[in-house]
């Protein structure tokens, strides 16, 4: 199975700040044929299912907000928020979709300072 | 728009098999556009992936679930199902089931989720 690391654990950012979140993988989710990374960023607030908010490692979903970035290939990958709102108080999870089984990240918990 | 619902009991006795269903509305499951997922979430704690079924039957389970767990779809119904026998307290979660763009995509669309609490 791939493990994915997520770091750190928990992170507590001050409004309009900026907020990184890390995710490592212990082998290359990045597929040679296609030059595609299989890497997924979910946000999860309390009492809500996931929310998909990157795949492919740096495409948005539509519909969520520009401040949210991904960047990353390989085994590397990093969730960026630019300008923190209080809606993005969440968990954050990465995913790798490269092989079976799906596996996820232990997720970040994302607080106001 | 693509909507799940899963529905099923939310207490199961230990040894027994948890069963539940997830509804698909705003898409067909025999479109072959995605893999129908079950992915639960152990209260307080991350997300583990348990496994998906194609529209056509096939299937790919967790390898630490492979045991006891039983997927189907029924594509008239636009429904798919998913049975893990022999719980234990262990199996505590909230369920959920989504969707995964096929042939390789992420979870794109859940459902809310529905807490299944294995208990006496």
């Amino acid at each position: 199975d791939i493990v994915m690391t997520q770091s750190p654990d928990s992170l507590a950012v001050s409004l309009g700040e900026r907020a990184t979140v890390n995710c490592k993988s212990s082998q290359s989710v990045s597929h040679r044929s296609d030059n595609k990374n299989y890497l997924a960023w979910y946000q999860q607030k309390p009492g809500q299912a996931p929310k998909l908010l990157i795949h492919w490692a740096s495409t948005r979903e539509s519909g969520v907000p520009d401040r949210f970035s991904g960047s990353g290939s390989g085994t590397d990958f990093t969730l960026t928020i630019s300008g923190l709102q209080a809606e993005d108080v969440a968990v954050y999870y990465c995913q790798q979709y490269y092989a079976t089984p799906r596996t996820f990240g232990q997720g970040t918990n994302l607080e106001i300072k | 728009q693509v909507q799940l619902q899963e529905s099923g009991p939310g207490l199961v006795k230990p040894s027994q098999t948890l069963s539940l269903t997830c509804a698909v509305s705003g898409g067909s499951i025999s479109s072959g556009d995605y893999f129908c997922s079950w992915i639960r979430q152990p209260p307080g704690k991350g997300l583990e992936w348990i496994g998906y079924i194609y529209y056509s039957g096939s299937t790919y389970y967790s390898p630490s679930l492979k045991r006891r767990v039983t997927m189907s779809v029924d594509t008239s119904k636009n429904q798919f199902s998913l049975n893990l026998t022999s719980v234990t307290a262990a199996d505590t979660a909230v369920y959920y089931c989504a969707t995964e763009g096929a042939p390789d995509g992420a979870l794109d669309y859940w459902g809310q989720g529905t807490l299944v609490t294995v208990s006496s």
